[in-house]
């Protein structure tokens, strides 16, 4: 199997709708990572879990959600978003967080907001 | 200030030749690492390469290799013998540590690479 999976790859959404991302990993890591990548824009950090728990959070509006159940599945909840929140949403793990780890990243889901 | 900077929104590189993607950056962490990412129009991100501050030669990877420069803190990407799968973004990231002792990875804003047949 690949290494970090992501369902859906493609998503398009109403504002009032609720949907939610998920992320696999079968790499036996236990950090991962929510990440958004807008157009023409550095990669942002969402949310990072580590062990299940999560340990960063950078100022993402309450709107996105995250869950991480077991530490090789991660979900992205999603609820009345805005126009603005389009974007691809990448998935990635690592062995651990903050260490000098390299992370692998999932295929994405591209997310269209109406 | 960008802690990653990629200057080249846009390269393109005949089939075969070689190319160099560019990427300077900005830390005052001393043991840092860096990173490239090749993103094809599929989305996922595939992790092609690593350079530790400390490491004392430069990396490589197959047709990948990294020329990194400390003092100029430059970490170009050299593809060589390009092939026309090469076609895609390329991102530079660093992983710098902070006061508390952990890490953060930063990404630049990528260069698209168009190879040409």
């Amino acid at each position: 199997e690949t290494g970090v999976t992501q369902t859906p790859r493609h998503l398009v959404m109403g504002m009032t709708n609720k949907k939610s991302l998920k992320c696999e990993q079968h790499l036996g890591h236990n950090a991962m990572y929510w990440y958004k990548q807008s157009a023409k824009k550095p990669l942002e950090l969402m949310f990072v879990y580590n062990f299940k728990e999560q340990t960063e959070n950078n100022s993402v509006p309450s709107r996105f959600s995250p869950e991480c159940p077991n530490s090789s599945h991660l979900f992205l909840h999603l609820h009345t978003l805005q126009p603005e929140d389009s974007a691809l949403y990448l998935c990635a793990s690592s062995q651990d967080w903050g260490t000098p780890d390299t992370q692998y990243f999932g295929p994405g889901t591209r997310l269209t907001v109406l | 200030a960008q802690k990653i900077t990629q200057t080249q929104p846009g390269m393109f590189v005949q089939e075969k030749e070689a190319v160099t993607l560019d990427c300077t950056y900005d830390t005052s962490d001393p043991s840092y690492g860096l990173f490239w990412y090749k993103q094809p129009s599929s989305g996922e991100m595939i992790f092609l390469i690593y350079q530790g501050s400390y490491d004392q030669q430069n990396a490589t990877e197959g047709r990948y290799s990294l020329n990194f420069q400390k003092a100029r803190k430059s970490a170009n990407l050299v593809i060589s013998a390009s092939q026309l799968g090469d076609s895609a973004m390329y991102f530079c990231a660093m992983r710098e540590g902070d006061t508390s002792g952990t890490y953060k990875y930063i990404f630049g804003t990528g260069t698209r690479l168009k190879v040409l047949a």
